[in-house]
């Protein structure tokens, strides 16, 4: 089925590790969007892609970095975990936005 | 990013019922757009109903229907005729309009529907 798939879908980490969290799209969508949902929060938006080879921040960008090499893929690091860092992070893609997102199933990261 | 206020945490419904979600939204822009997803146990986040601002007619999904009111700055959300599946957290979003594609999202409403 078309959509958006994100992976791991469940990772622990300890404080100091790196990783990289990957958003695969196959809708052939222009934007993509990382988001991190935490409790009373909402969702809140991290970075976001408006085409391949662009990056921009959005409201919580600290301690995040992101790459869009192909316009598939749109890839999440943390150079350097920390405990705040703890939450569940979606992914999302829209041709426009207009009409909404769709969204990955989420990944849910622990830092310890 | 635009302020989004969604002032129920949790709320309650009997099945067979009527909900009402609120969301109350800050803005200085005339040109936007309007969301209610849902976000069922399993973590997917689902579009529920959207509204485009510079149309007066409320949205309508089936039993999901919704009451914009632009002066106001709400956009309250009624789920009619509740059914179990309903039972999830609901997030009211703002769009910006032209080219903005960024949502932002409130706090969410856990609604929860008793058999």
């Amino acid at each position: 089925n078309a959509g958006v798939t994100q992976t791991p879908k469940f990772r622990v980490l300890k404080t100091g590790q790196s990783m990289t969290l990957l958003c695969a799209q196959d809708m052939n969508h222009e934007y993509m969007y990382w988001y991190r949902q935490d409790p009373g929060m909402g969702l809140r938006l991290i970075h976001y892609s408006v085409g391949e080879g662009t990056t921009a921040k959005g409201e919580v960008p600290d301690g995040y970095n992101v790459s869009r090499l192909k316009k598939q893929n749109f890839l999440l690091g943390l150079e350097s975990a920390a405990p705040s860092q703890t939450s569940v992070y979606f992914c999302a893609s829209s041709q426009r936005g207009d009409y909404g997102y769709t969204f990955g199933s989420g990944t849910r990261l622990t830092v310890v | 990013a635009q302020t989004v206020t969604q002032s129920q945490p949790e709320m309650s419904v009997q099945e067979a019922e009527t909900v009402t979600l609120s969301c109350t939204y800050d803005t200085s822009e005339n040109n936007y757009y309007l969301f209610w997803y849902k976000q069922p146990p399993s973590r997917q986040m689902i579009l529920v109903i959207r509204q485009e601002a510079y149309k007066q007619q409320n949205a309508t999904e089936n039993r999901f229907s919704v009451n914009f009111q632009k002066a106001a700055k709400s956009f309250s959300l009624k789920i009619s005729d509740s059914q179990l599946g309903d039972t999830a957290m609901y997030f009211c979003a703002f769009m910006k309009r032209p080219n903005d594609y960024k949502l932002s999202f409130g706090a969410g409403t856990t609604v929860t529907v008793r058999a």
